[in-house]
């Protein structure tokens, strides 16, 4: 079964800085990446994903994330983050793989961001 | 709609009390999925019907827990008999094929048993 390691619980940071959050899987087949961010008081939404061709994706509010295969990571960065960024965010991945199962999402246990003004 | 809508927003319930959470998905959406978030935790997968059928419900952490969907649109998640544990949000995310490509979730109902 797979799993998904988000390395900080809760990460603080000040208007402008630089954001990258770290994301692991373990599985050795084909997945599909996410990240998908909660601000508060609001449902999940998606903010990126990943599932074929150039590593580097980009999504919305300019986070954008690199999937590296031989280190089993997905990481999210941001270059300037700003207050309205504050929220939670999970990385979650799926097997590719056929029959039932390939449907499910495996989320990590989520990373809190606080953006200070 | 024009989103997942679920009810109640927040329940409490007392232990030993059965429960019902309602789902609304967007409408067409074939495909409907339950998750359970614990409190510091991820979400982490229930159940998942396709139209009517639930199709895995290999998640479900007890057989005090149901889901159904009988005429495949608004589902219900019922938990009998709730223990402390069972204390979560429950999530319900539906999509318009069961690829992940168009996953929307709710705001989930917010489960406390006392």
């Amino acid at each position: 079964a797979q799993s998904v390691s988000q390395h900080n619980h809760h990460v603080i940071l000040s208007e402008a800085a630089s954001l990258e959050l770290g994301c692991n899987y373990s599985y050795g087949g084909t997945v599909n990446l996410f990240w998908y961010v909660q601000y508060p008081g609001q449902h999940l939404q998606l903010l990126l994903k990943y599932f074929s061709g150039d590593p580097l994706v980009k999504g919305i509010k300019g986070f954008e994330a690199e999937f590296i295969k031989s280190k089993f990571s997905f990481n999210l960065r941001k270059p300037s983050v700003q207050w309205s960024d504050t929220a939670e965010y999970f990385c979650a991945v799926n097997a590719h793989e056929s029959g039932a199962g390939s449907y499910q999402l495996t989320f990590g246990k989520g990373t809190k961001l606080s953006v200070i003004p | 709609g024009a989103g997942v809508s679920q009810s109640p927003r927040y329940k409490v319930a007392k232990r030993g009390q059965d429960v019902a959470l309602r789902c609304d998905p967007i409408s067409g959406h074939v495909s409907l999925f339950w998750y359970q978030q614990a409190l510091g935790q991820g979400p982490e997968f229930l159940t998942y019907f396709q139209n009517e059928a639930q199709l895995d419900k290999s998640g479900l952490p007890s057989d005090r827990f149901f889901a159904e969907r009988p005429e495949g649109s608004v589902s219900t998640l019922k938990i009998q008999r709730t223990q402390q544990e069972d204390s979560a949000v429950y999530l319900c995310a539906s999509s318009l094929s069961r690829s992940h490509y168009g996953y929307t979730f709710g705001s989930g109902t917010r489960l406390t048993v006392v």
